[in-house]
Formats: C-alpha cells, sequence, structure tokens
C-alpha cells in the first residue's frame, strides 16, 4: 500500500496556540494536498504543493514539503475553535489516483 | 462549495438487499470519484469516472459497481449489500486526474450506509 501516515493521530491544544501537522508518503510525488474534514461532512481542500516547491501559505495556514524525508507538515497558527476538525493529507503519486493517509483530529479548546 | 450533491444522505438496509447510491454535480467537472471512510483506513477509493461510460477500479472495488450515464451523475451499486460495507460514502469531483495537472478533488457530504 502507498497509504502515507499522519501523526499525531489526535491533537488538542487551547484557542491562540500553533498546530503542527505531519505527513510521510511512500515514494516520489506529484504534489502533496491537505484537507480539512468537520464532523459529518466531506472534505474541503486546503493546500496543494507542488513537488518543486518547498513552502506554501494560505491565511493562517503553511505548508511545508521536504522531498529527501518524504514528509510535510500543516501549521495552523493562531488556532480558533472552529479549527476543530480532522486533518488529511493526500499525495498524487502520479499514477492518476490520490492517496489519503488516515489523518490527524485537531481539537482546539475556547 | 462546489456543487455536488449525494443521495441518499442516510440510508439503513438489510443484507442482500441491492443498493445505489448518486452523486449529482453541477461543476462540469470530467472526473468523479467513489471513496469509502472507515475509522483507521482514511479514505479509500472504490471506483473513478474519466468520463461518460468511462470508469475504471481503485483499490476497494470487490462488490461494487458503478455507472455514469451524463457527466453530472456517478452512480455507485452494491448489488448485494453485506455488512463490511457498512461505511461513509463520499463522492468527489475534479478539473483533471491525479498525475495530470495540479487540480485538487471536491466532496460532497458523504452517505452515512448500515447494513444490518
Amino acid at each position: 500500500s502507498q497509504q502515507g501516515e499522519e501523526d499525531p493521530q489526535a491533537l488538542s491544544i487551547q484557542e491562540g496556540e500553533n498546530a503542527t501537522m505531519n505527513c510521510s508518503y511512500k515514494t516520489s510525488i506529484n504534489n502533496l494536498q491537505w484537507y480539512r474534514q468537520n464532523s459529518g461532512r466531506g472534505l474541503v481542500h486546503l493546500i496543494l504543493i507542488r513537488s518543486n516547491e518547498r513552502e506554501k501559505h494560505s491565511g493562517r495556514l503553511r505548508v511545508t514539503l521536504d522531498t529527501s524525508k518524504k514528509s510535510s507538515s500543516l501549521l495552523i497558527t493562531a488556532s480558533r475553535a472552529a479549527d476543530t476538525a480532522s486533518y488529511f493529507c493526500a499525495a498524487d503519486y502520479n499514477t492518476d489516483k490520490l492517496i489519503f493517509g488516515t489523518g490527524t483530529r485537531l481539537q482546539v479548546f475556547p | 462549495d462546489a456543487g455536488i450533491t449525494q443521495s441518499p444522505r442516510h440510508k439503513v438496509t438489510e443484507t442482500g438487499t441491492p443498493v445505489t447510491l448518486r452523486c449529482h454535480q453541477t461543476e462540469n467537472h470530467r472526473y468523479m470519484y467513489w471513496y469509502r471512510q472507515d475509522p483507521g483506513h482514511g479514505l479509500r477509493l472504490i471506483h473513478y469516472s474519466y468520463g461518460v461510460k468511462d470508469t475504471d477500479k481503485g483499490e476497494v472495488s470487490d462488490g461494487y459497481s458503478v455507472s455514469r450515464s451524463k457527466t453530472e451523475d456517478f452512480l455507485l451499486t452494491l448489488e448485494s449489500a453485506t455488512s463490511s460495507q457498512t461505511s461513509v460514502y463520499f463522492c468527489a469531483i475534479s478539473e483533471s486526474m491525479a498525475g495530470d495537472g495540479n487540480q485538487p478533488q471536491h466532496f460532497g457530504d458523504g452517505t452515512r450506509l448500515s447494513i444490518l
């Protein structure tokens, strides 16, 4: 299986703190994508980072990609209670399918 | 939000009965996908479509079939449902296929299917 791994599986923080989630993947990729899933809802795309990019920002989100270590990190700065959700990475291995990780459950306490 | 509607949103049925889930999109995207989501497994691809009448198998296709007679509709059928197919099913769409254009997928809100 090419399924990547995410860590931690669960993360609990206070509002205002930063949250960091990590994703490891198996082989070379075309791009790495991050998604958020609120309880009872579908996945929502957050950021796509291409294999030739090292860092990307979107609002309070910062994604890094280290192709030598086959890993990516998602940083959410100044977390809010509304950021409570599950976060998934998905690897595009250039094989016409995305392979999703098992996700990190983030709980942000007010 | 991308225009993706899944129906039904919830269904309870018995083992051995046929079940059809529908995904309808208003975005005119060429690619459509069916995933199942189970605890500890993340999302796993069941089948996908790259055009009208063009479909292919994903990672966990056994026991499932699909059809796409129109761009906007992608149907997932469980011919004879089993308890192992109890899951949450998600439909997704995209403008390009993974590996060919850096486009994300957009998801519906899922169908929660329970097979007793």
